[in-house]
């Protein structure tokens, strides 16, 4: 079975430049999540999308973070400017059912972001 | 929304039992309680999920006492690759808001 594809793998980039991340989830997985993980920390969730439409964003900084998931399958997740406290890894993660109820989740390896 | 409290950090040597116990007294009647482990460099996976009492399977066993306000991970004879972060996750909310803590970190010594 695929796994979460995500790429790239790493990304380098000046602050107040723009940036944006690539997901494929597991086919057939309704709900999508992406997620914020800053060095010596566990993942915050950034945004959960069920099929094309989002559930939860409450905690994606919108003046500057963006996502979106094409037909329900693929994610981008963009951010404009880019910050030095927005170094971390982002990770997709993708589960089975809609509703997302103690669901397993299954992650991408992350794209490693630096903001110099 | 249901926080949880474990340890930050632990150390075994390879071949003992190693158990990681989590604290969640406010957990909803219909959450399970899951876990995952997290290596340097990828992503969170799951390894365990259990509603009450015992579940075990190829990788480890989760106990979950009567009153659900705690469960503890127990692995097996554990190596030097099972060093990672260990985490306790009960969802909460109407949909799964899964929210990571900090972690275990468990450092398995030779």
């Amino acid at each position: 079975e695929a796994g979460v594809a995500q790429s790239p793998r790493y990304k380098i980039i000046e602050k107040r430049q723009s940036v944006a991340f690539w997901c494929n989830p597991i086919s057939g997985h309704a709900t999508l999540y992406w997620y914020q993980q800053i060095l010596g920390q566990g993942p915050k969730l950034l945004i959960q999308f069920q099929n094309n439409g989002v559930v939860d964003d409450s905690q994606l900084p919108k003046d500057r973070f963006s996502a979106e998931r094409l037909k329900g399958v693929d994610s981008t997740l963009k951010i404009q400017p880019a910050k030095l406290e927005d170094s971390a890894v982002y990770l997709c993660a993708s589960s089975l059912t809609p509703d997302g109820i103690n669901e397993k989740l299954f992650f991408g390896s992350g794209t490693q972001l630096s903001v110099l | 929304l249901a926080k949880t409290t474990q340890p930050i950090s632990m150390d075994s040597y390879e071949g003992q039992e190693v158990n990681i116990t989590c604290s969640h007294n406010n957990i909803a009647t219909n959450d399970y309680i899951t876990w995952y482990q997290q290596f340097p460099s990828q992503g969170p996976r799951f390894i365990i999920q259990g509603y009450k009492t015992k579940v075990t399977n190829e990788v480890a066993s989760l106990f979950i006492p009567a009153d659900r306000k705690s469960s503890t991970l127990s692995l097996p004879r554990v190596s030097l690759s099972d060093t990672a972060v260990y985490y306790c996750l009960p969802p909460s909310g109407g949909y799964q808001k899964v929210t990571f803590g900090i972690g275990t970190k468990l450092q398995v010594i030779p």
